[in-house]
């Protein structure tokens, strides 16, 4: 297996909920990423995780919560997104954060907040 | 952190002509990699570089890191190449992902 899954590809949901983007490898990669695209933006960091840690935050607002509960998978929990939280959100993966190695993007999860 | 910059940032021509998207940076990096993502869609990976050249199809790819400058060439373009091409770099300790240019928006017209 050499994809990275995201699931689910599209989301809508309003200001006030709770909901959840998942993301799972099973490639033994021990570094994933969830990066935050606007349209015709490069991909911004969100957030890094390195052998199931939390090595990066880049200031992300705390209505994103991220959550890594094994190796395999990586877990967006959103809370009280506001519209302009609107945009692609894409997981992706490396062998570690070590730059030598290439990354696997997922096909992103398209949200809008109503 | 570093700056990376892509020329052009659109670029439209005809199917059969050979395509060359340019990319620079500032500082030095551990590896560059080449990115391509249609419309709506999610980013797969061409290349990675450190040093030289790679070729995959009809793509090439190439790196000079003294003058800290890639180039991705398209061969015998198609309207399938059509995409936004994106160059990134990794830095020497890549705990931070990575650091992408523009993206080079490229139509391929039959």
């Amino acid at each position: 297996d050499t994809e990275v899954t995201q699931t689910p590809k599209h989301l809508v949901m309003g200001m006030t909920n709770k909901k959840s983007l998942k993301c799972e490898q099973h490639m033994g990669h021990r570094a994933m990423y969830w990066y935050k695209q606007k349209a015709k933006k490069p991909p911004e960091l969100m957030f890094v995780y390195s052998y199931e840690k939390l090595s990066i935050n880049e200031s992300v607002p705390s209505r994103f919560s991220p959550e890594c509960p094994n190796s395999s998978l990586l877990n967006l929990h959103l809370h009280a997104l506001q519209p302009e939280d609107s945009a692609l959100y894409l997981c992706a993966s490396s062998q570690s954060t070590r730059g030598l190695y290439g990354y696997t993007f997922g096909s992103g999860t398209r949200l809008t907040v109503v | 952190k570093n700056e990376v910059e892509q020329s052009p940032q659109n670029l439209t021509a005809q199917e059969g002509e050979f395509i060359t998207i340019n990319c620079s940076y500032s500082v030095g990096i551990s590896a560059l990699h080449w990115l391509q993502q249609h419309p709506g869609g999610g980013i797969v990976s061409l290349f990675m570089l450190s040093s030289g050249k790679k070729k995959h199809g009809r793509l090439i790819a190439t790196i000079n890191i003294q003058e800290k400058h890639s180039s991705l060439h398209i061969t015998a373009s198609h309207p399938r190449d059509s995409a936004v091409y994106i160059c990134a770099v990794s830095s020497g300790g890549g705990a931070d992902g990575l650091t992408f240019g523009k993206g080079t928006h490229l139509i391929i017209q039959p």
